[in-house]
């Protein structure tokens, strides 16, 4: 089924561990964003590619770099993890100045 | 401090009534509007969205009704059926597609 691919689905890490959460779409859509989910705040946008070849800053950048790999691929990394990055991650694909965004069913990380 | 609240964490409603989910928002430079729906162990998915040129948008049995003076936004179902128990959230942005503010979501239960 066509749509946006996350893995792993689960992990825990200890802190300062290091990881790579991964994002595939197939939809053929330009922009792709990394959101974080924690209870009481909502989703929150950690970085975003508006189209290949380019990345930018969210709300809450700080512990994290991305990478576009490609028009499908955008990765999310946690260079050393900490307590406070343990949370529901979501990546989410859509057409240029669309607001109906394709979500990934989501990656929980732990870190302890 | 966050840009768009939903302050009712959860909501029950019988099979058949209305269900009325509720945001407010802080920035009057939001100028577009969404509703997302939120399953278990799933992705976000687009419901319904409003321009802030309008005050009304209907969608089936979905109504969003948007307060540009008060600041608020709230999401009409009608009738409810038990389908409709999910998550929902709001999001708001002020003319990026690619920076939308979400809300903290509002449980809503649909009892049969």
């Amino acid at each position: 089924n066509a749509g946006v691919t996350q893995t792993p689905k689960f992990q825990v890490l200890k802190t300062g561990q290091s990881m790579t959460l991964q994002c595939a779409q197939d939809m053929n859509h330009n922009s792709m964003y990394w959101y974080r989910q924690d209870p009481g705040m909502g989703l929150r946008l950690i970085y975003y590619s508006a189209s290949e070849g380019t990345t930018d800053k969210g709300e809450v950048p700080n512990g994290y770099n991305v990478s576009r790999l490609n028009k499908r691929e955008f990765s999310l990394r946690l260079e050393s993890a900490a307590p406070s990055q343990t949370s529901v991650y979501f990546c989410a694909s859509s057409e240029v100045a669309s607001y109906d965004y394709t979500f990934g069913s989501g990656t929980r990380l732990t870190v302890v | 401090d966050q840009q768009v609240k939903q302050n009712s964490p959860s909501l029950s409603v019988q099979e058949g009534r209305i269900s009325i989910l509720n945001c407010d928002y802080t920035n009057s430079m939001f100028d577009y509007f969404l509703w997302y729906k939120k399953y278990p162990a799933e992705g976000p998915t687009f419901l319904i969205s409003i321009s802030s040129i309008k005050d009304k948008n209907e969608d089936g049995r979905f109504t969003v009704f948007l307060n540009k003076s008060a600041k608020h936004l709230s999401l009409h179902i009608v009738p409810s059926q038990p389908g409709d128990s999910a998550v929902y959230f709001c999001a708001a942005n002020m003319g990026n597609f690619n920076k939308f503010y979400f809300g903290s979501g509002t449980k809503l239960n649909v009892k049969p």
